[in-house]
């Protein structure tokens, strides 16, 4: 199956700062999802993007499929964007990642 | 409209018992997932409804296991005779179609403890 790698496995920054996770995929994919699972555990779709760039607020993700890797930006952090940031791409299953824990300190 | 929903919420059982985990998809979707998500092993493919295909149960992890979904809907999770590497948060979603254009949606997830 498709391994996945995401950098950096963990990230602590302050309220206000900007941050780029990296999701990095073996094989080519037919679609990626961008999550974020909350500290109660739900995971909230953030991103379906198999190639291109979106931009949702003050999140935008870009996926490079020719190069097997994704990039999810945030912008001007807040607090409630704390919890992991889980990429998936999927060839026949969704595969997931090992997560990025982002902390936002106030 | 509503979500993925999952019930029960929390679910602590004793080695050795039966256990039924329910997911109920949004309505219309077709196509229905469950992963497992452990400390040891991340987020992990279950198994997989489509319509009125087979379902693809390529992800259980032993004959333990097994789910049902009635009527295109609901889908039944079970694991017979559970063990302490059981303990896990189950995560059930639902997607419009099947194939991979779709987006998939996740329901909050069951925790299970096995004692």
């Amino acid at each position: 199956g498709i391994q996945v790698e995401q950098s950096p496995p963990d990230l602590i920054l302050q309220e206000g700062a900007n941050s780029t996770l990296r999701c990095n995929f073996s094989d080519s994919v037919n679609n990626l999802q961008w999550f974020h699972q909350n500290p109660w555990g739900q995971l909230i779709n953030l991103f379906y993007i198999p190639s291109g760039t979106k931009q949702n607020g003050r999140l935008s993700a870009t996926t490079v499929a020719t190069e097997r890797y994704s990039l999810l930006y945030i912008s001007s952090s807040q607090t409630t964007d704390s919890g992991v940031y889980f990429c998936a791409p999927r060839r026949e299953k969704l595969t997931f990642g090992t997560g990025t824990r982002l902390t936002i300190i106030p | 409209g509503a979500g993925v929903s999952q019930s029960p919420s929390n679910k602590v059982t004793e080695k050795g018992k039966d256990v039924e985990l329910r997911c109920d998809p949004i309505s219309g979707h077709t196509a229905l997932y469950w992963y497992r998500q452990s400390l040891g092993q991340g987020l992990e493919f279950l198994i997989y409804f489509q319509g009125n295909s087979a379902p693809d149960k390529s992800g259980l992890p032993s004959d333990r296991f097994s789910a049902e979904r009635t009527g295109g809907s609901v889908s039944t999770l079970t694991i017979q005779r559970t063990q302490q590497e059981d303990s896990a948060v189950y995560l059930c979603a639902s997607s419009l179609g099947g194939g991979a254009i779709y987006e998939q949606y996740f329901g909050p997830g069951t925790r299970l403890t096995v004692t």
